[in-house]
């Protein structure tokens, strides 16, 4: 089993409150991604990093942020939530470079804003 | 537009019995397939990955197949158990750009009965 936490597992907010969610890896991996995946959906990839302090958005347009200050930490945050940003956030870390390795999933974070 | 369509959406079979999930997809170039395993509420776990010039591969119970020429890959369950009940997600990666991107098909929902 893959060693990637993400934490809250599931969050219910209210409108305009800010929030981060928590993405951590063991593996040493330079590689993190975050994807947004709404129920029956594919997933989306919205933010990547190629190592510390590398952040790209992704092929998903989010109002998110993301940082990458440590090679095993990739919090999302979201300043004001909205009930549009109602989803699964999945984080996601693999080894560099390589377009065959695999990408390891965390087990996600459900987040509902009321 | 580069695509990965899977189908059946939704199967229910019952337990013992062996299934068949299907994928086509139009991203071009190719890189590798994927086959994924999400139970509800959890992340992608990989089952197998496939290269251009590997056309079949095995993971126990699980064996995907993958013809390049005709953009198609299958993944076989045999022997089906009520722990196969998951969605199963085809992910094709491409060779034109230096992030590897991941294209994510919708997943089909396996649901198996005792």
């Amino acid at each position: 089993e893959a060693d990637i936490y993400q934490t809250p597992r599931y969050l219910v907010i209210g409108t305009g409150k800010k929030i981060t969610l928590e993405c951590s890896q063991t593996m040493g991996h330079d590689k993190m991604y975050w994807y947004q995946q709404d129920p029956g959906m594919e997933l989306h990839l919205i933010h990547y990093s190629y190592g510390v302090n590398s952040t790209e958005k992704g092929d998903l347009s989010s109002e998110s942020t993301v940082s990458r200050i440590r090679t095993e930490h990739f919090p999302l945050t979201l300043e004001s939530a909205r009930p549009s940003h109602t989803s699964q956030y999945l984080c996601a870390s693999s080894e560099s470079h390589n377009r065959g390795v695999e990408q390891y999933f965390g087990p996600g974070t459900r987040l509902t804003v009321t | 537009k580069n695509q990965v369509e899977q189908s059946p959406q939704s199967l229910i079979i019952l337990e013992g019995k062996n299934c068949t999930l299907q994928c086509n997809y139009t991203v071009s170039p190719f890189s590798n397939l994927r086959w994924y395993k999400q139970d509800t509420g959890r992340g992608p776990v990989s089952l197998t990955i496939m290269t251009f010039s590997e056309n079949t591969k095995s993971n126990g119970r699980y064996t995907a197949t993958l013809d390049a020429d005709t953009k198609q890959s299958s993944l076989h369950i045999t022997a089906s158990q009520l722990s196969d009940s998951a969605s199963y997600i085809c992910v094709v990666s491409d060779r034109g750009s230096t992030l590897g991107r991941l294209y994510f098909g919708r997943g089909t929902q396996l649901t198996v009965w005792p």
